[in-house]
């Protein structure tokens, strides 16, 4: 297994295009996590799943936003008519229930001129 | 949901002195782990604490958790500049949620 991978590494959108990312889990991993981080700033939470189903939406998310797994394995999120303010390095990870840890892809950097 | 402040923000040490971040909630917490994050990387799992005034070591890093479950430290004795990064603590159960983190820099 090659850990969590994430395509592609960059993404450069002009603002109000739809842009799509994907996510290959760690295959036995059970739990596939989102999050987005700017500059300086820790990770922020997006959605989980388990398996194929969605768990938890952050509240703080818009609408634009929207994530699917739909056959538990790889994932696909999905930001509608970008905006500046949605550049950030978007992270997935996957884990194991009751396992320790998340193990973090690379993540897609998104720059929306 | 579970909120944690760390500091400091920011610390420069010369190499070979000791580091130690602190992590902070206002609730208790039911665990916390801590991850580690290189310049241009990605955040690395390091340790998950879960009992009371648990202390794990690994190698020369020592992962604290207060008796009182609203308290985590990391302190790293006689910093290397491989220890360069920021180094996040996240308590959650379903989900984890990412404290500002600590930056480290160290001058050789």
């Amino acid at each position: 297994d090659t850990g969590v991978s994430q395509n592609p590494r960059h993404k450069i959108t002009k603002r109000g295009q739809n842009v799509t990312f994907r996510c290959d889990p760690i295959s036995e991993h059970n739990r596939l996590y989102w999050y987005r981080q700017t500059l300086g700033q820790g990770p922020e939470f997006l959605t989980y799943f388990q398996n194929e189903a969605q768990l938890e939406k952050s509240r703080l998310l818009s609408d634009r936003f929207s994530a699917e797994r739909p056959k538990g394995s790889f994932s696909t999120l999905e930001i509608q008519r970008t905006e500046q303010g949605d550049s950030a390095m978007y992270l997935c990870a996957s884990s194991l229930v009751g396992g320790l840890g998340y193990t973090f892809g690379s993540g897609t950097r998104l720059t929306v001129v | 949901g579970q909120q944690v402040m760390q500091i400091p923000q920011y610390q420069h040490v010369q190499e070979g002195e000791d580091f130690t971040t602190y992590c902070n909630s206002s609730t208790t917490l039911s665990n916390i782990q801590w991850y580690k994050q290189r310049p241009g990387g990605h955040p690395v799992f390091l340790i998950q604490l879960v009992k009371s005034g648990e202390v794990k070591k690994q190698k020369r890093l020592t992962f604290q958790f207060g008796e009182a479950k609203k308290n985590s430290s990391l302190h790293i004795t006689a910093t290397q500049t491989t220890d360069v990064g920021t180094y996040f603590c996240a308590p959650g159960a379903q989900k984890l949620v990412f404290g500002q983190g600590t930056r480290l820099t160290i001058n050789p």
